[in-house]
Parts: structure tokens; C-alpha cells; sequence
């Protein structure tokens, strides 16, 4: 078992520039989430999908975030134009029927 | 929607000593319990979790306690050891359906002495 399998691991990036964060999953687990972490808001839940369907995005700060998951295996979460107040780590988890969530090593994402 | 409270925000104690996390959720409908340790640059795990037909969860030296009357639950660690040094989440869920989302507490930075 692999675990969840995130990239980049860092990204360093300057403003207005497009990021893109990619996540696979445990194979077989059909929730997606992604969360994004800081010390002054601590873990935010951006975007959560099941059965690769988006359930909630209530999270997601502007429409400058978008998230997909064209198939079960594989998701990605754009930031367009990014800015620096995007700077965070950025984790993506999946769970299976356990409810447990397992969390991948996150996208340390700077933006100068 | 939920809103979780965790105390203390820090917490430092001499090793073989026990620590107690507090944490306080808002929504009736949560009935799911986990708490995730994160060492320093590292992702959160999962130690232990608990679900509202249950009052109490003991794995070796951690335990869970849930009180749904009073909205809150507790993580106890005992006989802490420098490893247990981490940053400590607690997070509550409405579970059931197709609603997952965890609203986790802003953690607590235990620092174990040696």
C-alpha cells in the first residue's frame, strides 16, 4: 500500500503564476479531500468528493481555487492566478468505507 | 455549521506524566471522533477515534472519552514519553450518508520532557 500519493512535495512559485497540486488516492477509497493548513486558520477542508463527484466546496476561497477528479485514481487542485497569501501546505486525504481519513505528505506551496 | 474548540493550545509536561487534550463541538449531528497526531513537517495521522454509541475508547496509553450531553471529548495520553512530542488535532463529523466533512480544532503543541 502505497498511501496517498501527492505532488510536488514544494512548489515555489511567483504571484499570478497558475499552481497545479496533484493527489492519487489509496487505491480503492472513494472520498477525496483537500485541505489546506496555516498557522494562523490551522487545517481547512477545501473541497471534499465521493464517488468522484465534488459533495462540498464550501471551503474553497475564491474562484481563483477549481478541483477535479476525472476518475478515481487522480485529482488536482488549481490555483489561478495564485497569490501570496496562497502560501500554505496543502493536503490531500482519502477514505475508505472505514471513515478513517489517511493523509498524504502535502504541497508545501510558496508564492513570493 | 460545526465549530470546534480545543484546549489548550499548548501543553508541556515531564515524561511519565499523563496529558489531557479538551475539545468542545457545536453541531448535535456530529457523532464521529477522531484525533490525528502531526510531528513537525511531517502529515497527521490518525491515533485513535470515537463514534457517539461508544463513551469511551482505550488503545494502550491513549483513551477517548465522550460526553454527548455537554458536547465535548477528551484525549488522554499516559505515561508520556519524549516521542509523544506533536501537535495534537481533534476533529468531529456528522458521519453517515454521504456527509465525511471533519472541522478539526486548531491543535495542541504538546511538548514532552525529558
Amino acid at each position: 500500500d502505497a498511501g496517498v500519493i501527492q505532488s510536488p512535495r514544494h512548489e515555489v512559485t511567483e504571484m499570478g503564476q497558475e499552481v497545479t497540486l496533484r493527489c492519487k488516492p489509496i487505491s480503492g477509497h472513494n472520498s477525496l479531500f483537500w485541505y489546506r493548513q496555516t498557522m494562523m486558520r490551522g487545517l481547512e477542508l477545501l473541497i471534499y468528493f465521493n464517488n468522484n463527484v465534488p459533495i462540498d466546496d464550501s471551503g474553497m476561497p475564491e474562484d481563483r481555487f477549481s478541483a477535479k477528479m476525472p476518475n478515481a485514481s487522480f485529482s488536482t487542485l488549481k490555483i489561478q492566478p495564485s497569490e501570496p497569501r496562497d502560501s500554505a501546505v496543502y493536503f490531500c486525504a482519502s477514505m475508505g468505507r472505514q471513515e478513517t481519513q489517511y493523509f498524504g505528505p502535502g504541497t508545501r506551496l510558496l508564492v513570493l | 455549521g460545526e465549530n470546534v474548540e480545543q484546549h489548550p493550545s499548548t501543553l508541556s509536561v515531564q515524561e511519565g506524566d499523563s496529558a489531557v487534550i479538551k475539545c468542545t463541538y457545536s453541531d448535535s449531528a456530529s457523532n464521529y471522533f477522531p484525533w490525528y497526531k502531526q510531528e513537525l513537517g511531517k502529515r497527521p495521522q490518525l491515533i485513535i477515534d470515537i463514534r457517539s454509541n461508544v463513551g469511551e475508547k482505550k488503545d494502550q496509553r491513549i483513551a477517548v472519552t465522550l460526553n454527548k450531553t455537554a458536547k465535548h471529548f477528551s484525549l488522554h495520553i499516559t505515561e508520556t514519553q519524549p516521542e509523544d512530542s506533536a501537535v495534537y488535532f481533534c476533529a468531529a463529523s456528522p458521519s453517515g450518508g454521504s456527509n465525511y466533512k471533519l472541522t478539526f480544532g486548531k491543535g495542541t503543541l504538546l511538548t514532552v520532557n525529558p
